[in-house]
């Protein structure tokens, strides 16, 4: 079956350090992948996706590329700033099983300190 | 466009007891998905209705029943509460089409239920 498994957290950095959160998954074919972010008290914002291998997502400074080879979707942000303080779910979809719902992994918290 | 809206947003109730979360879409969604969210597990399917008139089982259905009433509601029900359910429950839709594979999920702001 599908499964997607994340780093453990808390993860805390300091303000302007680089951030790496990875990410690692099982899924037969070819899933697309996605990281979501959920900030206190709110639901689930999508943050950025990819379809395919070797496809880079970004967005807000954030990036992941689908790595099929090593099956992992890191990500990853050059310069943390407070506001990104959240949790961090990366997820699949696997359409080979017909199935339109996503696969989370754990989450992992995230703590910028100014 | 409000998104997607869920009610209540705190609930607590007795072990035993009945309710009915409440979400709505306005986007015109097919698709609407439940969810619940425990620490250190992330979010782990419910149920999930592909459109309008038709449910189906996620991982974890048990003590749960829903309702697709129309396009934009989609209705969790829980007949006899249990502490384990004590959780936050997220409701989410998505547009299918021809790249499903690629469509966003947009989730709503989530209901805190206590089991007591």
């Amino acid at each position: 079956g599908n499964s997607v498994t994340q780093m453990e957290g808390p993860v805390t950095l300091s303000e302007e350090a680089f951030l790496t959160i990875n990410c690692t998954y099982t899924a037969t074919g070819y899933p697309s992948l996605f990281w979501y972010v959920q900030y206190p008290g709110e639901g689930l914002q999508l943050l950025l996706k990819a379809t395919k291998a070797d496809d880079k997502g970004s967005n807000k400074g954030f990036e992941a590329t689908y790595r099929k080879e090593t099956t992992s979707f890191h990500l990853e942000k050059g310069s943390v700033q407070v506001s990104d303080s959240a949790v961090y779910f990366c997820a699949l979809r696997n359409m080979d099983t017909g199935r339109r719902a996503l696969t989370f992994g754990s989450g992992t918290r995230l703590q910028v300190q100014p | 466009n409000a998104g997607v809206t869920q009610t209540p947003k705190f609930q607590v109730l007795k072990t035993g007891q009945s309710m009915t979360l409440q979400c709505a879409q306005d986007m015109n969604h097919n698709s609407m998905y439940w969810y619940r969210q425990d620490p250190g597990m992330g979010l782990r399917l419910i149920y999930y209705s592909a459109s309008e008139g038709t449910t189906d089982k996620g991982e974890v259905p048990n003590g749960y029943n829903v309702s697709r009433l129309n396009k934009r509601e989609f209705s969790l029900r829980l007949e006899s509460a249990a502490p384990s359910q004590t959780s936050v429950y997220f409701c989410a839709s998505s547009q299918p089409g021809l790249a499903e594979s690629y469509n966003e999920q947009f989730f709503g702001p989530g209901t805190r239920l206590t089991v007591l």
